[in-house]
C-alpha cells in the first residue's frame, strides 16, 4: 500500500472550515483514499473514501487532485468535537488492511 | 445494532499471565481484524480473518494467537503476556474484501501488563 505524508499538527477556528492536506504520491491507479478520524480515547472513525473524483457526506469533502498525487479532507464547518487525529490512508482495492501512518493532530479553538 | 463490540474495556496482567480478549459483531461482517496502539502512534495490524475458519498474520503477530469459529466473534489472545503487549487493541469489521468498504472500530481495550 503506498505510503501518506501529512503534516503533524494544525489549528483550526471553530466555526471556519478546516483543509487537511495529505500527499500520497505513490499512489496507484487501484487504491483509494480513505480517512479516519480518531478521539481520544475513541476507536477510529470513518469519515469519507473516494477513487478519483471528489466527494462529500455529512461529514466531510474529499477533494482528489487530478493526477491522484495529493488530496484534501474539507471540513466545512468546524466545531469542538472535531478536535481528533486525523488519518489518510491509502488502501489497495484487495484486501481490507488500512496502514495508519500518524496522522494530523486537528485542535479546533473556540 | 452495538455495531463492533469489545470486551474487557480495562485490563491489568502480570507478566507470564494468560488473557483473551473478545470482539464480537452483528453486521454480519466477513473480514475482522485486530490492531493495536501505542502511545502517540498509529493503529498497527496484529491478526486479521477473512472469513470463517480463516485467519491469517498482520504486520506484528508474534505474542497473539487468534481463531475465527464464528462469523460474529473473532477473540485474540495472549498466551504469555509481556510487558511490551501493553497497549490499547482495537477490533474491526467490514463486510467483504471488495474495495470501497468502509471498515467499523471497536472502543478499544486498554491493556496493561505489569
Amino acid at each position: 500500500d503506498a505510503k501518506t505524508t501529512q503534516p503533524t499538527s494544525m489549528d483550526c477556528a471553530e466555526g471556519r472550515a478546516a483543509n487537511l492536506p495529505c500527499n500520497h504520491s505513490t499512489i496507484s491507479g487501484n487504491e483509494y483514499v480513505y480517512w479516519y478520524r480518531q478521539i481520544h480515547s475513541q476507536g477510529p472513525q470513518y469519515i469519507i473514501h473516494g477513487l478519483k473524483n471528489n466527494e462529500t457526506n455529512e461529514m466531510a469533502s474529499l477533494i482528489i487532485t487530478e493526477d491522484r498525487k495529493s488530496s484534501t479532507l474539507i471540513l466545512p464547518h468546524a466545531t469542538l468535537r472535531d478536535t481528533a487525529v486525523y488519518y489518510c490512508i491509502v488502501k489497495r482495492a484487495a484486501g481490507n488492511k488500512l496502514t495508519f501512518g500518524g496522522g494530523t493532530r486537528v485542535l479546533v479553538k473556540p | 445494532n452495538a455495531g463492533v463490540t469489545q470486551t474487557p474495556k480495562f485490563q491489568v496482567l502480570k507478566t507470564g499471565q494468560s488473557m483473551t480478549l473478545q470482539c464480537a459483531q452483528d453486521m454480519n461482517h466477513e473480514y475482522m481484524s485486530w490492531y493495536r496502539q501505542d502511545p502517540g502512534m498509529g493503529l498497527r495490524l496484529i491478526h486479521y480473518s477473512v472469513g470463517a475458519g480463516i485467519t491469517d498474520q498482520g504486520e506484528v503477530p508474534n505474542g497473539y494467537n487468534v481463531s475465527r469459529s464464528t462469523t460474529e466473534d473473532f477473540p485474540l489472545r495472549l498466551l504469555s503476556a509481556a510487558p511490551s503487549q501493553t497497549s490499547v487493541y482495537f477490533c474491526a469489521s467490514s463486510r467483504d474484501r471488495s474495495e470501497g468498504n468502509t471498515i467499523y472500530f471497536g472502543e478499544g481495550s486498554w491493556l496493561t501488563v505489569v
